[in-house]
């Protein structure tokens, strides 16, 4: 039940873009993204609904292909704050639980 | 506004002892949930509930109960700990409108010996 997460890991140097991906074996109603810091609870970045909508604030977006039941979360020109592990959550069509993935570990470095 | 309130932060139990992880949320939402984190897991679902008197099982549900008598609290009972339930437990709640995000508390850290 839980989605797919990829990579696993990446590291960036400051400014440069990365791609984390999400996908499910289930037909999805939604997609959440959110970031952990160490020792703290994941924080909510944005919900994605089906539709095939496209959602981004400043220089984080998301989208999701509700068909493939793919989201991706993009980061362009990442800061040093960007590090951390990001989770997807996806709620399918027949129900309300909302379950994780592994997480993607994101390393910004100076 | 308290936001998702869990207690305690940290306990540490003995196999075989049963203690109740505490969970409220002052935001009146419907859908509350438990999710036990370890390393290179993720977070993974135990029990949510969408209202009072409503619960069902997540992906992890084994050992593990729960009970939502009222719209605020939503507490997890370790029934007979065991050393493979040694984890981060996080409480998580939210509007089940389909577009609310997931408010967490900052967790409880259960070790088991």
């Amino acid at each position: 039940q839980q989605p797919v997460q990829s990579p696993q890991a990446v590291i960036l140097r400051e400014g440069e873009d990365a791609v984390i991906n999400c996908s499910s074996s289930k037909a999805l109603y939604s997609v959440h993204w959110y970031r952990q810091k160490h020792g703290e609870a994941p924080v909510f970045l944005m919900i994605l609904l089906k539709g095939g909508e496209q959602k981004g604030h400043e220089k984080i977006s998301a989208s999701f292909n509700e068909k493939k039941q793919q989201s991706s979360l993009y980061l362009t020109a990442s800061q040093l704050s960007y590090s951390g592990t990001y989770f997807c959550g996806t709620q399918s069509n027949s129900g309300y639980a909302l379950n994780f993935g592994k997480g993607t570990s994101l390393l910004v470095t100076p | 506004n308290a936001g998702v309130t869990q207690t305690p932060k940290f306990q540490v139990l003995k196999t075989g002892q049963s203690m109740t992880l505490q969970c409220a949320q002052d935001m009146n939402h419907e859908y509350m949930s438990w999710y036990r984190q370890d390393p290179g897991m993720g977070l993974r679902l135990i029990h949510y509930s969408v209202g009072a008197g409503i619960t069902d099982q997540g992906e992890v549900p084994n050992g593990y109960n729960v009970s939502r008598s009222t719209t605020e609290d939503f507490p997890l009972r370790l029934l007979s700990a065991a050393p493979s339930q040694t984890s981060v437990y996080f409480c998580a709640s939210s509007y089940v409108d389909g577009n609310s995000p997931l408010h967490f508390g900052n967790g409880t850290r259960l070790t088991v010996t």
